[in-house]
């Protein structure tokens, strides 16, 4: 079915590894981007892209990195990962400004 | 002060009863999404709004851009419609959403 793909759905990691938590869209979707969701913040942006090759920050930048070679994939990288990132992280997408946003299934990530 | 505020952060009702949620936003915006979060964790988008009004079976949401503030209304609430419902801004000239913190909706039988 057409729609966001997140994998994995659960990780465990240690302080300092690092990961690459995925992010793919068959819709031909241009804008792109990742959320981490903490118990009593809400939502907040990470990294966004408005299409292949072009991306920018969000609210709370720092500790990761994305990039855009595709107009299908886009990755989010935890760098060396620290408990504070301890989080459900959620990839959404969406054709253009007109339109609403397709969210995947989300990220559980426990940084220990 | 958040830049985009809900009000209740929770709600229960009976089931049958109309359900309205408020949300307020201190940002120009282009516009104002509202989503919907299952108890599982998935998260839907609801409505985009920029004027006026939408409705979509039991479900209307409103904007009033000059005093900054939308609603969301549920007509005939329903157990199933229990859920976090989160509102969200995006100003002007950016594709930055900000979210407010989500009102918890519980619907007994």
């Amino acid at each position: 079915n057409a729609g966001v793909t997140q994998t994995p759905k659960f990780q465990v990691l240690k302080t300092g590894q690092s990961m690459t938590l995925q992010c793919a869209q068959d819709m031909n979707h241009e804008y792109m981007s990742w959320y981490r969701q903490d118990p009593g913040m809400g939502l907040r942006l990470i990294h966004y892209s408005v299409g292949a090759g072009i991306t920018d920050q969000g609210e709370v930048p720092n500790g990761y990195n994305v990039s855009r070679s595709t107009t299908e994939d886009f990755p989010l990288r935890l760098l060396s990962a620290a408990p504070s990132q301890t989080s459900v992280y959620f990839c959404a997408s969406r054709e253009t400004a007109n339109y609403g946003y397709t969210f995947g299934s989300g990220t559980r990530l426990t940084v220990v | 002060k958040n830049e985009v505020e809900q009000s209740p952060q929770n709600l229960t009702a009976q089931e049958g009863e109309f359900i309205t949620i408020n949300c307020s936003y201190s940002v120009g915006i282009s516009a104002l999404h509202w989503l919907q979060q299952h108890p599982g964790g998935g998260i839907v988008s609801l409505f985009m709004l920029s004027s006026g009004k939408k409705k979509h079976g039991r479900l209307i949401a409103t904007i009033n851009i000059q005093e900054k503030h939308s609603s969301l209304h549920i007509t005939a609430s329903h157990p199933r419609d229990s859920a976090v419902y989160i509102c969200a801004a995006l100003p002007h000239n950016t594709d930055k959403l900000i979210f407010g913190t989500g009102t918890r909706l519980q619907v007994f039988p």
